[in-house]
């Protein structure tokens, strides 16, 4: 079945500091990717949504500019949380899709969770 | 957007016994899919179940099936014979056929399961 890899698993940082979190479709091309946040005994509250080849659409109330979203390969996508504080800290899980059609699944990653401290 | 509504923050269940989960969604749109995902303590989201809105017919997967009500517009998730290893975190999810293809989750329900 389709597997997705994220990495890390889990990191953590000081405050200030960047942080870079890799999602990878390991057997398929993943041409469209979500991506989002978890905050302890929460639903998971979606990002953005990013196209491979494409700028990222962001949800509302999500800092483009601190959440920085890479999407330049069928198989990878990264979030780079810049400038991360301790109020970023949270769970984030990535999504991957082949296509958006009716027929086509959606994986999820295993999660990083950041700490910023 | 759409709303997904999960009444029951936690549920516990006696092992071998069944224990149905609620949930209910608002939208306006008449193709859609619904799905049950279970998140374990390892956070890893895991597909339990899904429901194409023009399918009349419940899914059903082994232990697993849902009774959909797309007048009502409730899905519910039905546990038959209920495991330990079924304890985890139950999100119902709401994805549009249509524009924008993102999930749309309800705030889940924590699941017990008594040996």
């Amino acid at each position: 079945g389709a597997v997705v890899s994220q990495h890390p698993s889990w990191v953590i940082c000081k405050s200030g500091t960047s942080v870079k979190i890799e999602c990878r479709s390991l057997d398929f091309q993943a041409t469209t990717m979500f991506w989002y946040r978890q905050f302890p005994k929460q639903s998971l509250m979606l990002m953005a949504t990013s196209n491979e080849g494409s700028k990222a659409t962001y949800e509302q109330g999500v800092e483009k500019d601190k959440f920085l979203i890479n999407h330049a390969s069928l198989t990878l996508s990264t979030l780079t949380v810049t400038s991360a504080h301790p109020e970023d800290s949270s769970f984030y899980i990535c999504s991957a899709t082949q296509g958006t059609g009716a027929n086509y699944g959606y994986t999820f990653g295993s999660g990083t969770r950041l700490t910023v401290v | 957007a759409q709303t997904v509504t999960q009444s029951q923050p936690e549920m516990s269940v006696q092992e071998a016994e069944t224990v149905t989960l609620s949930c209910t969604y608002d939208t306006s749109e008449s193709d859609y899919y619904l799905f049950w995902y279970k998140q374990p303590p390892s956070r890893q989201m895991i597909l339990v179940i899904r429901q194409e809105a023009y399918k009349q017919q419940n899914a059903t997967e082994n232990r697993f099936s849902v009774n959909f009500q797309k007048a009502a517009k409730s899905f519910s998730l039905k546990i038959s014979d209920s495991q330990l290893g079924d304890a985890a975190m139950y999100f119902c999810a709401y994805r549009s056929a249509n524009t924008g293809n993102q999930f749309y989750f309800g705030t889940g329900t924590s699941l017990t399961v008594i040996p």
